[in-house]
């Protein structure tokens, strides 16, 4: 069974602390994703990366960073976070493609007060 | 930006009932649609991936269609049960994107009461 783990299910932090979110998945996917999750909005990608070191700015990428410097391993970063980062962050993976299907993180619920 | 809708936005229906749910994507510009299921407190999970017009996929009480021409894709419940209670998510992938792009729609909630 493919395996996407994230750091940590809840967090909360201070505005203006920098933010590290990991994501590793065991299946030897090409493709991980990073989203966030608000109501109403689904799920909006923030950046994708397609192989080691590489990155693609999804919709939304102001405020965050990713890293990827092993093919498992994919980290989001907020450089300095803000209230209207409070949100639920998914990870996900896939083989390289847009047929096949994505498997998903648990989720890391955001809080930035 | 390409946009995925989803109707209704949520659903409460008695246990035993069918169901059915809507994911629209723009017609002109498609190569796959993707439909997830997520269960409150766990990670959405895969249900179908659909490429052809006419495409009808189905997992047990679970089935869905797909109209690119028309650019649509149902998903049908027959017999819905307390444990089908989740959001129902469609994604559309474009083609001739730079990366592997999927579009998530908003989501259809679905609550089965027992």
């Amino acid at each position: 069974d493919v395996k996407v783990t994230q750091s940590s299910r809840y967090l909360v932090k201070r505005t203006g602390e920098k933010v590290f979110l990991e994501c590793v998945q065991d299946m030897d996917h090409e493709n991980m994703f990073w989203y966030r999750q608000d109501p109403g909005l689904g799920l909006r990608l923030i950046y994708f990366s397609y192989d080691v070191k590489m990155k693609e700015k999804g919709d939304i990428p102001e405020g965050y960073s990713v890293s990827r410097e092993k093919k498992e391993r994919f980290s989001l970063i907020l450089e300095s976070a803000s209230t209207n980062q409070t949100s639920m962050y998914l990870c996900a993976s896939s083989l390289a493609g847009t047929v096949y299907e994505q498997y998903f993180g648990p989720g890391t619920r955001l809080t930035v007060t | 930006i390409l946009n995925v809708e989803q109707s209704p936005q949520s659903l409460h229906v008695q246990e035993g009932d069918s169901t059915n749910f809507t994911c629209s994507f723009p017609s002109s510009n498609f190569y796959a649609l993707h439909w997830y299921r997520w269960e409150t407190a766990k990670s959405p999970e895969a249900l179908f991936v659909m490429t052809l017009n006419g495409d009808e996929k189905k997992k047990g009480r679970i089935s869905a269609t797909l109209n690119t021409k028309e650019g649509y894709s149902y998903l049908y419940i027959k017999g819905s049960q307390p444990e089908d209670s989740a959001t129902y998510l469609c994604a559309s992938s474009p083609e001739k994107t730079s990366y592997d792009k999927v579009i998530f729609g908003p989501g259809t909630s679905l609550s089965v009461i027992p």
